[in-house]
């Protein structure tokens, strides 16, 4: 099955300078990769999401780039505010039954004043 | 504006009881999804369903079941609830397989 890794588990910015998050995908066959961010308290919500057939994407502060040869695709958030600070999770959907999303780990982000 | 709503919030239970957690949408989805997270674990599929009427076993089944008896509802019990058990559990739907993934806020679930 599909396997997802993502580093760092924990990032530390000051406000105002950019934080990058990177994930690292198994199955070739994945064609959506979504990224949430969770709050303390909260479930995780929906921030930005990339398809295979894209190598980017931008909303605001925030982007998604995918590079599918090598597998991997990174958030990039510039110009951190403190709400910002957040854990993120990355996760890859393959064309498998149910349609299931795989999870990496979470990144804790934190950004300081 | 609902979206996805988990009940209850919060419990505490004892080793060997049992209890059922429920997902309720409004966005007539067809794709519901039962989550626990644990520190350090991110997101683990326990158990799933395509449709009403229908359950499949995802990541971590054991010591689960869930039933999808009507298209808005997906519960999730637990039968003998032990320590192991203690986590936040999460819900999920989405409407297909284009279309992105809305979570409810969790259930913190203790078992001592």
């Amino acid at each position: 099955g599909e396997n997802v890794e993502q580093h760092p588990s924990t990032l530390s910015v000051q406000e105002g300078d950019s934080a990058v998050i990177k994930c690292t995908y198994s199955d070739s066959a994945s064609n959506y990769f979504p990224w949430y961010k969770q709050e303390l308290g909260k479930g995780p919500q929906l921030i930005i999401d990339i398809r295979s057939n894209v190598g980017e994407k931008k909303d605001q502060r925030i982007a998604v780039t995918l590079n599918k040869t090598a597998k991997h695709f990174s958030l990039h958030i510039t110009e951190t505010q403190p709400e910002d600070s957040a854990v993120y999770f990355c996760a890859a959907l393959g064309p498998t039954a149910g349609n299931k999303l795989t999870f990496g780990g979470g990144t804790r982000v934190l950004v300081k004043p | 504006n609902a979206g996805v709503t988990q009940t209850p919030k919060f419990r505490v239970l004892k080793t060997g009881q049992s209890m059922t957690l429920l997902c309720a949408q409004d966005m007539n989805h067809e794709y519901m999804y039962w989550y626990r997270q644990d520190p350090g674990m991110g997101l683990r599929l326990i158990h799933y369903s395509v449709g009403e009427g229908t359950t499949a076993k995802g990541e971590v089944p054991d010591g689960y079941n869930v039933s999808r008896l009507k298209k808005q509802n997906f519960l999730l019990g637990l039968e003998s609830a032990a320590p192991s058990q203690t986590s936040v559990y999460f819900c999920a739907s989405r409407w297909n397989s284009n279309q992105p993934q809305h979570f409810g806020d969790g259930t913190r679930l203790s078992i001592l």
